[in-house]
């Protein structure tokens, strides 16, 4: 079983361009969340999307965006990126029922803004 | 979701039983504990989860108080591979929903030869 992909797996982007990192979810679970982490901080929760629709959304500013897709894939958008954008960006995935141990992460996209 | 401390740093000796303390004082009677651990710069691993009962797994044994304000996570033999920050984390599980797991700054344990 294939699980959490994240691309690209490195971006290096320009402060004020966009960003758009992707996220395939292990087969069959339709729940995915981002997390932003910060050299030498802990995981940050960004959003949560579940059946195409944002669920939750942590304390980021609205220039943070994303959307799932039929497919349950995601991606997360940053616009007007800045220098503190530079982390460490999580995709997990889960499916209902599961509860906290049905989570499972991909290796994140390490986002570099210069 | 209740809130967990952690002490920041352990170390351990290779071999040796690696005790990881949590302290969730405010734990509500549906909130599990729930342990990742995050190996550098990957995304973090599940390990194991509670309610009241002792758990034991593959990879760790869990230990819950009687009042369930605090648990220790045991690695009954670490090894180099097992240096990294764990988390521990208390939330609800609720079946039919999901939500999102709220990480502290955990514990980064160092194992040593």
């Amino acid at each position: 079983e294939a699980g959490v992909t994240q691309s690209p797996t490195h971006l290096i982007k320009t402060r004020g361009q966009q960003a758009t990192l992707r996220c395939s979810p292990i087969s069959g679970h339709t729940s995915v969340y981002w997390y932003q982490q910060a050299l030498g901080l802990g995981l940050q929760f960004l959003l949560w999307y579940d059946e195409g629709e944002e669920r939750n959304r942590g304390n980021f500013p609205p220039r943070f965006s994303g959307r799932q897709f039929p497919n349950y894939s995601s991606e997360l958008n940053v616009n007007a990126l800045e220098l503190e954008d530079s982390a460490l960006y999580l995709c997990a995935s889960s499916y209902l029922n599961t509860g906290g141990h049905g989570y499972t992460f991909g290796s994140g996209t390490r986002l570099t803004v210069v | 979701d209740a809130k967990t401390t952690q002490p920041p740093s352990m170390d351990c000796a290779e071999g040796r039983a690696a005790n990881l303390p949590c302290n969730h004082s405010t734990i509500s009677g549906n909130e599990y504990v729930y342990w990742y651990r995050q190996i550098h710069s990957q995304g973090p691993q599940y390990i194991i989860h509670g309610l009241k009962n002792n758990e034991t797994n593959e990879m760790a044994s869990l230990i819950i108080t009687e009042d369930r304000k605090s648990s220790t996570l045991i690695l009954p033999h670490a090894t180099l591979r097992d240096t990294a920050v764990y988390y521990c984390i208390v939330r609800v599980f609720n079946t039919g929903t999901a939500s999102k797991l709220t990480f502290g700054t955990g514990t980064r344990l160092q194992v040593t030869l």
